[in-house]
């Protein structure tokens, strides 16, 4: 199994700019979680979605984020306008059951 | 009370000694308590995870020790080696549902 995969690894945007991370989960996982990792904040989870359908979107840090799940093998979360405090490494996990499973990041620099 | 406690933020162990992190939480409804590790630029990975039904859990050179009445669980690394060098981070969730972490502590092993 290839595990989480998420794309891209790096990205490196301006202010103002629209940033879209993908997420492709593990084949047969039902769970999908989108996370923030900060030295600040450490570990946040933004959003995560349930067969498809986003269940808890409480730690969306404002309506310029938004995530869409369209089938169980993909999921987007989109920053626009980004901003130099959204700069941080943002992490898929999926799970089937308990365990979650992260993927290896996506280190986006917003200058 | 969806929080998880953690201490110390960093630990340093010398090479062969024992590493030990602890974790608070308090609500009484989680039933599920991993731990993961996370080394630089990879994602967070699951090292090992108890239930409230039993007091310790060992796999290899961890360990978790859990106490029900004192809301506490811990990690204890046995034997530390450099290579155990990561973040560690404890969690805790319920019915399968959204993990909430710990802070995380920086674990160094000097050799």
């Amino acid at each position: 199994d290839a595990g989480v995969i998420q794309s891209p690894r790096h990205e490196v945007t301006e202010m103002g700019q629209e940033v879209t991370l993908r997420c492709k989960p593990i084949s047969g996982h039902n769970s999908l979680f989108w996370y923030r990792q900060t030295m600040m904040r450490g570990l946040e989870l933004l959003i995560y979605f349930n067969n498809n359908v986003p269940i808890d979107d409480s730690g969306m840090p404002e309506d310029r984020f938004s995530a869409k799940m369209p089938n169980a093998s993909f999921s987007t979360l989109k920053i626009q306008p980004s901003e130099p405090r959204d700069s941080a490494v943002y992490f898929c996990a999926s799970s089937t059951s308990d365990t979650q499973y992260f993927g290896p990041g996506t280190r986006l620099t917003v200058l | 009370q969806q929080q998880v406690k953690q201490s110390p933020q960093s630990l340093i162990v010398q090479k062969g000694g024992i590493s030990i992190i602890n974790c608070a939480y308090e609500n009484t409804a989680f039933d599920y308590f991993p731990w993961y590790q996370q080394f630089p630029g990879k994602g967070p990975a699951l090292l090992i995870a108890i239930r409230p039904d039993v007091s310790e859990k060992k796999e290899g050179r961890f360990t978790i020790s859990f106490n029900k009445s004192a809301k506490q669980f811990s990690l204890h690394i046995m034997d530390s080696q450099p290579g155990d060098s990561a973040t560690y981070f404890c969690a805790a969730n319920k019915g399968g549902n959204k993990l909430v972490f710990g802070a995380g502590t920086i674990l160094r092993v000097k050799s």
